[in-house]
């Protein structure tokens, strides 16, 4: 087991582009979490999956933003039309849901949106 | 509403002096707490964490952190900073209910003299 997995680790995109970014969580974690980083700042819970269940989606995932868990293992988060202040750090976690306060961080996803 | 305060975005010590970043806290009932670190372009790494207990807990890489319920402070110590240490530094609290979700500090960059 690696530990958590997210790909691609940068990505640069047109400000209009549609960009997906994947997940994949240590084995058998069954929760999942986003979360957005943006310069000198700290992260920002963004939504968390229960399996396949998306159990909760902050504010800050404005409708431009996807979310998907199809098969309760790797997670896909997909941002349409992206705009400069989309631009971040993507952070993914899991965690066990019988212990959810154990989370491990991927590496992270750097968007750039010029 | 939970929220993390570092009051300290910036720190200086020399190699071999000791460390402390604080950390302070708001939250209604019994927290989670976290320290995790980050080097550059990397993900997070979990320090240390308090749940309950002692409220003193030891973490990896020298480092330890104290809980005060008084002063709603969670602040972390080593006695003796290498230049490895050099990153950001991030405390969070576990949010309400048991979702696993973190709420972060904005952190603190620390950067250590030869």
């Amino acid at each position: 087991d690696t530990g958590v997995s997210q790909n691609p680790r940068h990505k640069i995109t047109k400000r209009g582009q549609n960009v997906t970014f994947r997940c994949d969580p240590i084995s058998e974690h069954n929760r999942l979490y986003w979360y957005r980083q943006t310069l000198g700042q700290g992260p920002e819970f963004l939504t968390y999956f229960q399996n396949e269940a998306q159990l909760e989606k902050s504010r800050l995932l404005s409708d431009r933003f996807s979310a998907e868990r199809p098969k309760g293992s790797f997670s896909t988060l997909e941002i349409q039309r992206t705009e400069q202040g989309d631009s971040a750090m993507y952070l993914c976690a899991s965690s066990p849901s019988l212990e959810p306060r154990y989370a491990f961080f991927g590496q992270g996803t750097r968007l750039t949106v010029v | 509403a939970q929220s993390v305060t570092q009051p300290d975005i910036h720190i200086t010590v020399s190699e071999g002096a000791s460390l402390e970043l604080r950390c302070n806290y708001s939250y209604g009932a019994t927290p989670y707490l976290f320290w995790y670190v980050q080097s550059p372009g990397q993900g997070l790494q979990l320090l240390l964490k308090y749940f309950s207990g002692d409220t003193l807990v030891q973490g990896i890489k020298g480092f330890e952190a104290e809980f005060k319920r008084s002063q709603s402070s969670f602040n972390l110590r080593k006695p003796s900073v290498h230049w490895s240490d050099a990153a950001e530094y991030f405390c969070a609290v576990g949010g309400s209910g048991n979702t696993g979700k973190l709420i972060f500090g904005q952190g603190t960059t620390l950067q250590v003299k030869p």
